[in-house]
């Protein structure tokens, strides 16, 4: 049930915009995503849930397609802080327990001055 | 400020020597996770509690035990630790969930600052 994430690896100029891709061969209720810095712990940026909602973070934002079962996240006018790795985790169509979710293999971003 | 704290931050120990990670939280949440984490991976989901209802997941080794005393706390013991348990291990929290039918407010998930574990 891990979700596909693409594409594995971006490398950017400071001012450039980045799309990562999130897919799920299973129904999906929410879609999450996290940023992880090396060494650090992950750090929430947002949820979407269910409903093709939009939803947007500063210059990062998000769309969640659930007929499609994928979640996008644009990042715009980068900045050297958003270098980091992107996780979206994705939480099975209700039914399952809890908050569970299945997390991808994570897109490495890196900002170059 | 309210937080999801991990100690220890680094354990060694060695191979087949128990060893116990703690997490707690000042958030009040009511569901924790443990996760593993091996060098550029995802985390890997182990067990989480929702309340004191114990979830584990399928493909968690025996080895892994889990304990929620309370809201608060909750320990991860690795009984026999190999070399490939090597990793780090994270802890994390949320508010909300869905219990008998009915949706709660559903929230992020909080994470630690993450126990880095060694096995010599």
């Amino acid at each position: 049930q891990q979700p596909v994430q693409s594409p594995q690896a971006v490398i950017l100029r400071e001012g450039e915009d980045a799309v990562i891709n999130c897919s799920s061969s299973k129904a999906l209720y929410s879609v999450h995503w996290y940023r992880q810095k090396h060494g650090e712990a992950p750090v929430f940026l947002m949820i979407l849930l269910k409903g093709g909602e939009q939803k947007g973070h500063e210059k990062i934002s998000a769309s969640f397609n659930e007929k499609k079962q994928q979640s996008s996240l644009y990042l715009t006018a980068s900045q050297l802080s958003y270098s980091g790795t992107y996780f979206c985790g994705t939480e099975p169509e209700r039914g399952s327990t809890l908050g569970r979710l299945y997390f991808g293999r994570g897109t490495q971003l890196t900002v170059w001055p | 400020d309210a937080m999801v704290i991990q100690n220890p931050r680094y354990q060694v120990t060695q191979f087949g020597k128990p060893v116990t990670l703690s997490c707690s939280q000042t958030l009040n949440h009511n569901v924790m996770y443990w996760y593993q984490q091996k060098s550029s991976q995802a985390p890997k989901l182990l067990f989480h509690y929702y309340d004191k209802d114990f979830n584990n997941e399928a493909d968690t080794p025996d080895n892994f035990q889990s304990r929620r005393p309370n809201t608060s706390f909750c320990f991860l013991d690795i009984r026999s630790p190999g070399l490939g348990d090597a990793a780090m291990y994270l802890c994390a929290t949320s508010g909300g969930g869905f219990r008998d039918s009915v949706v709660f407010p559903y929230n992020e998930q909080f994470f630690g600052p993450g126990t880095r574990l060694t096995v010599l």
